[in-house]
């Protein structure tokens, strides 16, 4: 059974890089597509992307020239990069494995501010 | 890119009433790209439904879930105090994901 878990600095400057990390238990982190995606504080879901076991990724167009997002086997992680970070990007940001086309299960979320 | 829309934003209802959840799409979804999700306050969204109509591992069956094409319909049954909570639906589309913007489900 997969069990995620988001780690990362919770206070980011404007125009610096936010970045998350998303350690994954009960499963290979080679094996799966994984997804990133944010909730700004009363607000609704929005996806960020995915990426394959190939290496292949799919990002929000609305965040694609900004995202990139990676894996580390040896440490069973997924990590997320955001670049130029302004405070549109101030949210709780929820690490997730992609089945077929839902997803399940998710992190509990980090919440990430981003201000000077 | 399909934009959900749900309705109604707030839905308020009483234990044991039936709930009725839509969620509309600009285009045709698939029935099988078509997913629920519940979020209680300061948790992580919990999926309920996939395809459309499939009740995810240990979702009690007061949840069911249909509809095809534009027009997709969340039910409950008769609601439990815990069920109160903000749902949303998911479609996948063209390697995208989008999600509505959520109905809350509040106690009346």
């Amino acid at each position: 059974q997969l069990h995620l878990q988001e780690s990362g600095p919770g206070l980011v400057k404007p125009l610096e890089t936010l970045s998350l990390t998303c350690t994954v238990s009960g499963g290979s982190v080679a094996t799966y597509y994984w997804s990133w995606i944010r909730q700004p504080a009363g607000e609704g879901l929005e996806w960020i992307g995915r990426r394959s076991p190939s290496g292949s990724t799919d990002y929000n167009p609305s965040l694609k020239s900004r995202v990139s997002m990676s894996v580390d086997t040896s440490k069973n992680q997924f990590s997320l990069k955001l670049n130029s970070v302004t405070a549109a990007d101030t949210a709780v940001y929820y690490c997730a494995h992609w089945n077929y086309w839902w997803f399940d299960p998710w992190g509990p979320g980090t919440l990430v501010t981003v201000s000077s | 890119e399909i934009v959900l829309t749900q309705s109604p934003g707030t839905l308020s209802l009483s234990p044991g009433e039936r709930a009725t959840l839509s969620c509309r799409a600009s285009q045709s979804v698939s029935s099988t790209y078509l997913a629920w999700y519940q979020q209680k306050p300061g948790q992580a969204p919990r999926l309920l439904i996939s395809g459309a109509s499939s009740r995810a591992t240990g979702i009690p069956d007061r949840f069911s879930g249909s509809g095809s094409g534009t027009d997709f319909t969340l039910t409950i049954s008769r609601l439990e105090p815990e069920d109160f909570a903000v749902y949303y639906c998911q479609q996948y589309g063209s390697s995208s994901m989008t999600f509505g913007q959520g109905t809350r489900l509040e106690i009346k």
